[in-house]
């Protein structure tokens, strides 16, 4: 079964802490995507990568960065963590446009 | 770009009854897949259906059932006889196949089902 693992479920960090969210997927995709997620927005895209190396700005890139040095692992990284990025963080995979497969989220709380 | 909008932030619903839930995209392009996805308490999305643009046969799996209207650009998803395990948010989405931006899912706001026992 396809998988995509983000490593922490729940996480509390401190305002200007440096936070890394890791992804990881056993299915040999391409394309590797964080989203977040708040109440009335849905999910927007932060920053999406379609190979090793390569990364894309999504809608709303300010305050994060990626990093993909390994095909299977896609990490977010918040520089200098904010209160307003208090939120719920989506991972997902893709071989191709016919299908996405998400993780099942990482909730950061930033004090 | 690409919009989803889901009009109906939540709605609620006794058990058994029926429930549909509204889908509206709007996007220049002409060629595009279309996503429903359910997120249960859990937090992890599930898929639920992938329709493409040029297919706009309605489409039912078991209790589920999609309405695809190209015309209105609509993509409504009905809920028939709703148990409580039906409770949980869903969302709406959409992909373009023919620009640049093809691999990224554009996401509604969702909406928030809730069936009542």
């Amino acid at each position: 079964d396809v998988k995509v693992t983000q490593s922490s479920r729940y996480l509390v960090k401190r305002t200007g802490e440096k936070v890394f969210l890791e992804c990881v997927q056993d299915m040999d995709h391409e394309n590797m995507f964080w989203y977040r997620q708040d109440p009335g927005l849905g999910l927007r895209l932060i920053y999406f990568s379609y190979d090793v190396k390569m990364k894309e700005k999504g809608d709303i890139p300010e305050g994060y960065s990626v990093s993909r040095e390994k095909k299977e692992r896609f990490s977010l990284i918040l520089e200098s963590a904010s209160t307003n990025q208090t939120s719920m963080y989506l991972c997902a995979s893709s071989l191709s446009v016919r299908g996405y497969t998400f993780g099942s989220g990482t909730r950061l709380t930033v004090v | 770009a690409q919009k989803v909008t889901q009009a109906q932030t939540e709605i609620s619903v006794v058990e058994k009854e029926d429930v549909t839930l509204d889908c509206v995209y709007e996007t220049r392009d002409t060629t595009y897949y279309l996503f429903w996805y359910k997120q249960p308490p859990s937090g992890e999305l599930v898929f639920l259906i992938r329709r493409n643009s040029f297919d706009e046969q309605n489409e039912i799996s078991g209790r589920y059932s999609w309405n695809f209207q190209k015309s209105t650009s609509s993509f409504n998803f009905t809920i028939t006889a709703s148990q409580v395990v039906d409770s949980a948010v869903y969302f709406c989405a959409l992909t373009p196949l023919s620009s640049g931006s093809a691999r990224q899912l554009t996401f509604g706001s969702g909406t928030q089902l809730t069936v009542l026992p």
